[in-house]
């Protein structure tokens, strides 16, 4: 079955320092994996995706992920945190493919950043 | 392009009583999703639409229905409120299947149950 771990529920951070949000993936097969970001009382909006290309990502706002087969992990990095990042951030996980397209969302960090 | 727009935007209900959250995107995507957003849950899918006339249940379908009669309009029903409907309920599109395709995202409705 698939699934997400989120292993902080809240990440503070300095304005200007980096930022490490960390996600666990279980997945049956090759995964696809995505980062989306919610603001207070916003949609939810795709900063990157993973879809068995390369295994660093770039998304928007300077996020990047990297894919660890490995170690299960799909780690959301920045390396310097703007006060426009307060948000919280969501790993996803692809659901199986009879679902079609059903997608699995960790349970969110939030990540504040202070002046 | 408004994208995804969500009506309306807050709902008080009491228990008991029925709504339609309504839904629509003009990207002419093929595929809507309504998802609810319960506190350190994440999101949970409801039920979605591969197109036109049809409707699939997702993760947690029980107390709900929904159509698609249109392909740019994906209804949310609830026929009797109860409180632990009280929740932030997103919908969403998508041009094919999510796996590969971004979902893009309505504001939200915030709808609370008494």
């Amino acid at each position: 079955a698939q699934s997400v771990t989120q292993l902080d529920s809240h990440v503070s951070v300095s304005e200007g320092t980096p930022v490490l949000l960390r996600c666990n993936y279980s997945s049956s097969y090759s995964p696809s994996l995505f980062w989306y970001v919610q603001h207070p009382n916003k949609g939810l909006q795709l900063l990157l995706k993973y879809t068995s290309a390369a295994t660093l990502v770039k998304g928007i706002n300077g996020f990047e992920a990297e894919f660890k087969k490995s170690e299960t992990s799909f780690h959301l990095t920045k390396p310097s945190a703007h006060m426009s990042d307060a948000a919280e951030y969501f790993c996803v996980v692809r659901g199986p493919v009879r679902s079609q397209g059903n997608l699995i969302f960790g349970k969110g960090t939030k990540l504040s950043v202070k002046p | 392009n408004a994208g995804v727009t969500q009506t309306p935007k807050f709902r008080v209900l009491k228990t008991g009583q029925s709504m339609t959250l309504l839904c629509a995107q003009d990207m002419n995507h093929e595929y809507m999703y309504w998802y609810r957003q319960d506190p350190g849950m994440g999101l949970r899918l409801i039920h979605y639409s591969v197109g036109e006339g049809t409707t699939a249940k997702g993760e947690v379908p029980d107390g709900y229905n929904v159509s698609r009669l249109k392909k740019q309009n994906f209804l949310l029903g609830l026929e009797s409120a109860a409180p632990s409907q009280t929740s932030v309920y997103f919908c969403a599109s998508s041009y094919r299947l999510a796996a590969y395709n971004e979902q893009f995202f309505g504001p939200g409705t915030r709808l609370t149950v008494l």
